[in-house]
């Protein structure tokens, strides 16, 4: 059973506080790594994605990625109050389908 | 430019039904994904399409189904609806040669009765 693992949390940080979210994978045959942040009764909204060992960073959000160590993490800088959401993991398959294998997700909650 | 669409929104049902459920993806983008969300856990995936043929399945039941029409999109079916069937049903579409992103529409909320 290929899996992704994420901290359950909920985790919470003051406002303007790095928020810092970990997540570890089974599949060494995965490629695609993938952040996506949800809001309660709403869907998936893509954050990062990074394909390839060290950091990618847009805006206030950097993804890091280890191969070697089955690990991606997302850092959250100068956190705001509307970053609090559930934040899921995703890793592509290495198998034909490419399907997406989720983690069951962070509760962040930033607070003003 | 649009995104994926689903719908209906929100529908109830009550145990032994059928759903249909539908989803159009994004314009240009010819692979539709369809995923399950329990409360408090990740999607699961469960089936997806392109060329409107079935390239991959989860561990689902056959009380599952689904197929994709020539304009891309595509249904999902539910027979014989049990109890913890009840969940947000998600469709994502991708675009084939344009890398493993997957975007997701606003979902299907299903309870069933």
């Amino acid at each position: 059973q290929k899996e992704v693992e994420q901290n359950s949390g909920p985790l919470s940080v003051p406002e303007g506080a790095i928020a810092s979210l970990n997540c570890t994978y089974s599949d060494r045959g995965s490629q695609s790594f993938f952040w996506y942040r949800q809001y309660s009764g709403k869907s998936p909204e893509l954050i990062m994605s990074i394909y390839s060992n060290g950091d990618k960073e847009d805006g206030r959000f950097t993804a890091q990625l280890n191969k070697a160590s089955q690990y991606v993490s997302l850092l959250i800088r100068d956190s705001q109050p509307s970053d609090s959401a559930t934040y899921l993991c995703a890793v592509t398959s290495s198998g034909s389908a490419r399907q997406l294998t989720f983690g069951s997700g962070t509760q962040l909650t930033v607070l003003p | 430019d649009a995104g994926v669409t689903q719908s209906p929104t929100h529908l109830i049902k009550t145990r032994g039904q059928q759903v249909t459920l539908r989803c159009s993806p994004i314009s240009g983008h010819k692979s539709v994904s369809w995923y399950q969300q329990v409360l408090g856990q990740g999607p699961q995936f469960i089936f997806q399409y392109y060329e409107k043929e079935e390239r991959g399945r989860g561990n689902f039941p056959d009380r599952f189904s689904a197929r994709q029409f020539p304009n891309y999109s595509s249904e999902l079916n539910v027979n014989a609806l049990l109890l913890g069937d009840s969940a947000l049903y998600l469709c994502a579409s991708r675009e084939l040669g344009g890398g493993e992103t997957q975007y997701f529409g606003p979902g299907t909320r299903l309870l069933v009765l």
